[in-house]
Formats: C-alpha cells, sequence, structure tokens
C-alpha cells in the first residue's frame, strides 16, 4: 500500500539552513505537500509541488523532488526559531483527493 | 487565502454523551471535505472523505455508527462522535478542497476532545 516516511526529529541552529526529507511509495502521486504544524494547531499549508517538476522555491522554502527515487526534500533557508513545529509531506495519487501523510519531522531551531 | 475554522477548539465530556464538532470553511465553497483523527505525537489519519449533499466515505476500521458525518452545505460539515468513551479522546482536524483550489487541501485548528 501507500505509504509515506520521514525523520522523526532535526536540530538546527538559528541561521543555518535545514533540510528535511521524505520517502513515499506510491509511483502514481500526482502533487507532493508540506505542512507545518505548530502545537495545538490544524496544519498550515506551506507548499505542494507537482509530480513533473524537480524543484519550486518560495521565498525561504525550496522544495526538491527525485522522482525516480520517490525522495522529496522541503530545505528552509536562514532557519529561525519561529520554524521550530513539526513539518508533514504529504502524497496525493492521481484517482481522489485523499492524502497520504508521512509521520512527521520535529524541527526545533536552537537560539 | 482559503480559511477553515472549526468548532469548538476543545471540549470535555462524559462518557456516553455524544459530541458534535463543526467545520466550515469561511471564504471558498468546499466540494469536498475531510476528517482526520490525530494522536499524540502522531499522523494525521484520514477518517472519512464528505462530499456535499452525498454520504461520507470512511476509510477502512472506522465506524460509521460511532462517527457521524454530515455534509449539508458547500460550507460546513459536522462530525457527530455518539457514545463517546475516554478511547475517543483525540485531536480532530478537517480539511477542504474547493473548486477554487482543487490542488490544496485546507485544514481547520482542530477540535480537542477528551472524554472522562
Amino acid at each position: 500500500g501507500e505509504d509515506v516516511e520521514q525523520s522523526l526529529f532535526l536540530s538546527v541552529r538559528e541561521g543555518d539552513s535545514s533540510v528535511i526529507n521524505c520517502t513515499y511509495t506510491d509511483s502514481s502521486s500526482t502533487y507532493l505537500y508540506w505542512y507545518k504544524q505548530e502545537p495545538g494547531a490544524g496544519l498550515q499549508l506551506l507548499t505542494y509541488i507537482f509530480s513533473n517538476m524537480d524543484m519550486k522555491q518560495d521565498q525561504r522554502l525550496t522544495v526538491l523532488l527525485n522522482k525516480k527515487d520517490k525522495h522529496l526534500s522541503l530545505r528552509i533557508a536562514d532557519t529561525q526559531t519561529g520554524d521550530s513545529a513539526i513539518y508533514f509531506c504529504a502524497e496525493r495519487g492521481d484517482s481522489s483527493y485523499k492524502l497520504i501523510f508521512g509521520s512527521g519531522t520535529r524541527l526545533l531551531v536552537r537560539p | 487565502g482559503a480559511v477553515v475554522s472549526q468548532h469548538p477548539s476543545r471540549v470535555i465530556c462524559k462518557s456516553g454523551t455524544s459530541v458534535k464538532i463543526e467545520c466550515r470553511s469561511l471564504d471558498f465553497q468546499a466540494t469536498t471535505m475531510f476528517w482526520y483523527r490525530q494522536f499524540p505525537k502522531k499522523s494525521l489519519m484520514l477518517m472519512a472523505t464528505s462530499n456535499e449533499g452525498s454520504k461520507a466515505t470512511y476509510e477502512q476500521g472506522v465506524e460509521k455508527d460511532k462517527f457521524l458525518i454530515n455534509h449539508a452545505s458547500l460550507t460546513l460539515s459536522t462530525l457527530t462522535v455518539t457514545s463517546a468513551h475516554p478511547e475517543d479522546s483525540s485531536f480532530y482536524i478537517c480539511s477542504a478542497i474547493g473548486r477554487r483550489y482543487y490542488n490544496e487541501q485546507f485544514f481547520g485548528p482542530g477540535t480537542r476532545l477528551t472524554v472522562l
């Protein structure tokens, strides 16, 4: 079945770049998403990429997609303490709007 | 951007009672709404998908009679947890997509349910 995996934890120093990785198994994925969740809150859509793209940049965020290896990454440049949160990647197949989420990566930004 | 609200944000109830959670799309018409459940420090588990005016589609293992979903209009879906028990305590999050934002799924802020 479909599966999305992420590393559980990442710690970086303020001002450094953060790279959060995600792998998925569904080769028919059409869209891949990155969401941010702060404590006790819902999910905030950060960005998404269509499966025929390799890269998408939006201000401090860069998404890289390696479709051959089914690997997705989110790079946050100049990481700030306000970026501390849980980051979920999710994939969507081609036949429905249903999202399959990874387990989430907890990002801790140290001052 | 598209905004999704949930009400209440937090509810505490006694075992055996029913609780209704509302999910509203505030500035767009939601053709499809989703209900998720999230356990502490865990990922989101999709419970069901609801389309306006039709019956919800439940994921495997989710009890239809336990978690009643109604999607009566293009801006409102409700989840009713019937005869709640302590094991139903969780964080429930809804999301919505609309004709204008069909590639983007917007999430509500979540509802923390505690059953005593």
